[in-house]
């Protein structure tokens, strides 16, 4: 079945530092894949997406590529702020799910940035 | 502010108790989704509605019932709870584009946390 699988966290970075953040999937179809951020005590707001491969997704500094060949969408920062201390989650929608948009997502990487 | 809205906030009860959570989507969305973010689960998707009908169901239990109505709000039943069952259950909603559902932005509501004492 159709996964997500990010990488281990925390992640404790200092301010200014590059971020990555990896995520690999598993569809059985040319999913859409999205990266959503959740702040303490928020439910969860997109930060960027693309739906088809070789697209970047970008908003805020961040940015992420779909790379169908490696099925990765890998989230990068150049330059983190303390405002950025968040979780983030790597999720799929899969056209073979038929068209509902259900989301799969990742377990979460949480991020800590200190000053 | 996503535009959606989840009502309560917080929901404190006992075991084999039954609850309703409720959800009111982004203006002109027409498909609700429900999610259970827990500890040992993770996020996950229960069920979603599109314009008053089911289009897709998850890992959710027998135990547990959605419905939309003709306004479009959606309600969340849980019933015979169990410890187990404390999570945050969030509400989306998305479709208003008119477009594939798979691409569209889902817009999350602020959640409501349920303790099941």
């Amino acid at each position: 079945g159709d996964s997500v699988t990010q990488m281990e966290g925390p992640v404790t970075l200092s301010e200014e530092a590059f971020l990555t953040i990896n995520c690999t999937y598993t569809a059985t179809g040319y999913p859409s894949l999205f990266w959503y951020v959740q702040y303490p005590g928020e439910g969860l707001q997109l930060l960027l997406k693309a739906t088809k491969a070789d697209d970047k997704g970008s908003n805020k500094g961040f940015e992420a590529t779909y790379r169908k060949e490696t099925t990765s969408f890998h989230l990068e920062k150049g330059s983190v702020q303390v405002s950025d201390s968040a979780v983030y989650f790597c999720a799929l929608s899969d056209p073979g799910s038929g068209n509902t948009g259900k989301l799969i997502f990742g377990q979460g990487t949480t991020l800590q940035v200190k000053p | 502010d996503s535009g959606v809205t989840q009502t309560p906030k917080h929901l404190i009860t006992a075991t084999g108790q039954r609850v309703t959570l409720r959800c009111s989507p982004r203006s002109g969305d027409l498909s609700v989704y429900w999610y259970q973010q827990s500890l040992d689960q993770g996020l996950q998707f229960l069920i979603q509605y599109y314009n008053g009908e089911e289009r897709a169901k998850g890992n959710i239990l027998e135990r547990f019932s959605a419905q939309q109505f003709p306004d479009l709000h959606s309600e969340l039943n849980l019933s015979s709870l169990e410890l187990g069952d404390s999570a945050l259950y969030f509400c989306a909603s998305s479709g208003s584009s008119g477009g594939a559902l798979r691409t569209d932005t889902q817009y999350f509501g602020p959640g409501t946390r349920l303790t099941v004492l």
